[in-house]
């Protein structure tokens, strides 16, 4: 199965800096990467799809990128709002697999 | 409104069986492909199984192969999956997410856009 690695695990930042992310794919997987939300107690949410691709109705502030198997998610201004835990998925083929998820919180 | 909302879940013991419910509605649900995603107490996001949107490809987690069924009524705007042989590492939060595909110059691009709020299932011995 295809394995996706995110780092760091948890970060702490303060409102307004710009936090990145990154999933690493073991396979190549193209632009199939989707990037998801998860507050405490609540379903995930889709931010960005085919790695660069911004759900509808999700602030500008969330943006995606891809440099051949590794892919990153930026929050270019944290907010409190977007204090959660974030995790990639693979969208390439069944087994779908999820990064093990990088939590955000706010210093 | 597009909504999934699941039931079924509860306290079952180790062996024993439980079948999972989610309703759709807002949308066509027969033209979606669905999916049944799992998270363990503290844990990350673990993909289930999947199922098209006549019923005619199924796929499941290797942990999960030869013990749930998934399947749907489209007639009822409903998903199912049917789960025997609970183990502990079966507990967790079950969700159904709708599987929206699109193409691209490149391909179909597959993601889960809509998400219920989840039912727990605890395996217990």
């Amino acid at each position: 199965d295809m394995q996706m690695t995110q780092s760091p695990s948890s970060l702490s930042a303060s409102v307004g800096d710009r936090v990145t992310i990154t999933c690493r794919a073991s396979q190549t997987i193209s632009h199939y990467l989707n990037w998801y939300q998860q507050k405490p107690g609540k379903a995930p949410k889709l931010l960005v799809y085919a790695a660069s691709s911004l759900q509808s109705g999700v602030t500008s502030r969330f943006s995606g990128s891809t440099s051949g198997t590794d892919f990153t998610l930026t929050i270019s201004s944290l907010q409190p709002e977007d204090s959660a835990t974030y995790f990639c998925q693979q969208g390439f083929r069944t087994p779908y697999t999820f990064g093990q998820g990088t939590k955000v919180e706010i210093k | 409104e597009v909504q999934l909302v699941e039931s079924g879940g509860g306290l079952v013991q180790t062996g024993g069986s439980l079948r999972l419910s989610c309703a759709a509605t807002g949308f066509m649900f027969s033209s979606y492909e669905m999916n049944w995603v799992r998270q363990a107490p503290g844990k990350g996001l673990e993909w289930v199984s999947y199922i098209s949107g006549r019923s005619s490809m199924t796929d499941y987690a290797d942990s999960v192969k030869g013990r749930f069924t998934i399947s749907r009524d489209n007639a009822k705007n409903s998903l199912y999956l049917q789960m025997n042989s609970l183990r502990g590492e079966d507990t967790a939060v079950y969700y159904c997410a709708r599987d929206f595909g699109s193409y691209d110059s490149t391909g179909y691009l597959r993601r889960m856009d809509v998400w219920g709020k989840g039912t727990t299932v605890t395996v217990s011995s």
